[in-house]
């Protein structure tokens, strides 16, 4: 696609149930990213993906998430026994190696009640 | 650690009149930085950014200034308009295709 695409758009869960959020990157784009954002706040670093290199997992808050990136491509970020705590914008972005640039989704709000 | 913001500044402007938008970062070894722009309901979105071998690029409407001494980025919005009521963030990164650091954020309200 043109974008960065990431489903579902919202997502409200119970607390305890586990929750996949989607991104679709930019074809092409060799660098994936995750960031957390709570309402009103700034952007809190999860994870990193660059080609094949081992993920930069340094921002994942707790053992309850985890990430994947399937064939360079699409990324699942998974959220297990989900907590109130979780609840914010799951923002992906990705870009391509030889600059910085972020190209961002809209993002996934996930409210854990 | 990671810059992660908490209660964003807020930076109130009149329509018409410039904004500075003040970002300091912490790694003396980043070569390349980044202000996005981010409105409510929507991902951040790409201004302009810089290169660690300037000190001073403009873009339309925008100017990014570095100033590596005190590792001090900012952004000029000339005659700010109510479509730039956003928040904006700066972001570092080390080297192309490293991983970008965000700061917190300030959230630029314009006033008409």
């Amino acid at each position: 696609g043109a974008g960065v695409s990431q489903s579902p758009s919202n997502k409200v869960t119970e607390k305890g149930k586990d929750v996949e959020l989607r991104c679709d990157p930019i074809s092409g784009h060799t660098a994936l990213y995750w960031y957390r954002q709570s309402l009103g706040q700034g952007l809190e670093f999860l994870i990193y993906f660059q080609g094949n290199s081992a993920p930069d997992k340094s921002g994942l808050p707790s053992d309850r998430f985890s990430a994947e990136r399937t064939g360079g491509s699409v990324s699942t970020l998974t959220i297990q026994r989900t907590q109130q705590e979780d609840s914010a914008v799951y923002l992906c972005a990705s870009s391509t190696q030889n600059t910085g640039e972020l190209f961002f989704g809209e993002g996934s709000r996930l409210t854990v009640l | 650690g990671e810059s992660v913001g908490l209660h964003l500044p807020t930076l109130s402007v009149q329509e018409g009149d410039n904004s500075i938008i003040n970002c300091a970062y912490s790694n003396s070894a980043s070569d390349y930085f980044i202000w996005y722009k981010q409105e409510s309901g929507k991902g951040p979105q790409f201004i302009i950014d810089i290169r660690s071998n300037m000190d001073k690029r403009q873009g339309q409407r925008v100017t990014v200034l570095l100033n590596k001494t005190v590792k001090h980025l900012s952004l000029q919005i000339a005659a700010t308009q109510p479509g730039d009521s956003a928040v904006y963030f700066c972001a570092e990164n080390k080297a192309a295709g490293n991983k970008l650091t965000f700061g917190g954020g300030t959230r630029v309200l314009v006033k008409p």
